[in-house]
């Protein structure tokens, strides 16, 4: 079995400031791990994902994440927030076999103040 | 080339009656795989289909069915709808039927409510 935990609902930073939203997961299997973003009425959007190799991956928009397996964390960070960041975002894991599923976190909203 | 497309945007039903989501895939993609998104909520897995064959389920009760034609495109059938069913519906495709290894695409979702 495996799943998500995404702690808190709701960030709020300055523009320009560190972005660091947090993901921790569960997993009987070497995971797989995802960042999407979700902008409102819109579908999600795939930001970055780590399946094996270089525990620390870079994504779209300036994001990345590290992969800590000591921590079973997968945090996410931007080094200088932008008002378009503003959005909600979902951490998954999945396995790596033939028919794996995503598995999501209840999400973060992040909000970016002027 | 053209993104995953949902139809409808938006729909509004009554309790006790049937709904049927629909889904095109990206051009090329043979997995499509639902997720219902309870507002607050991230999104659950409900079923996946690759070749026209169901390749997962997601805790969800038969009242939901789904289905996959020859054009990959996907249907997704609720019956005896309930108040707890509103939410927006996302379709996601990808070339194969491991999250883990191919890249799903989302649509933009369809948002059910149930009255």
């Amino acid at each position: 079995a495996q799943s998500v935990t995404q702690l808190g609902s709701h960030v709020s930073v300055s523009e320009g400031a560190l972005v660091l939203l947090r993901c921790n997961y569960s997993s009987s299997v070497p995971p797989y791990l995802f960042w999407y973003v979700q902008y409102p009425n819109q579908g999600l959007q795939l930001l970055l994902k780590y399946t094996t190799g270089a525990t620390l991956v870079k994504g779209i928009n300036g994001f990345e994440a590290e992969f800590k397996k000591s921590e079973t964390s997968f945090h996410l960070t931007k080094p200088s927030a932008h008002m378009s960041d503003a959005a909600e975002y979902f951490c998954a894991v999945s396995g790596n076999g033939a028919n794996s599923k995503l598995t999501f976190g209840k999400g973060i909203t992040l909000s970016v103040r002027p | 080339d053209a993104g995953v497309t949902q139809s409808p945007t938006h729909l509004i039903k009554t309790r006790g009656q049937h709904v049927t989501l629909r889904c095109s895939p990206i051009s090329g993609h043979k997995s499509v795989s639902w997720y219902q998104q309870v507002l607050g909520q991230g999104p659950q897995f409900i079923f996946q289909y690759y070749e026209k064959e169901e390749r997962g389920r997601g805790n969800f009760p038969d009242r939901f069915s789904a289905r996959q034609f020859p054009n990959y495109s996907s249907e997704l059938n609720v019956n005896a709808l309930l108040l707890g069913d509103s939410a927006l519906y996302l379709c996601a495709s990808s070339l194969g039927a491991s999250a883990g290894i191919y890249e799903q695409y989302f649509g933009p979702g369809t948002r059910l409510t149930v009255t």
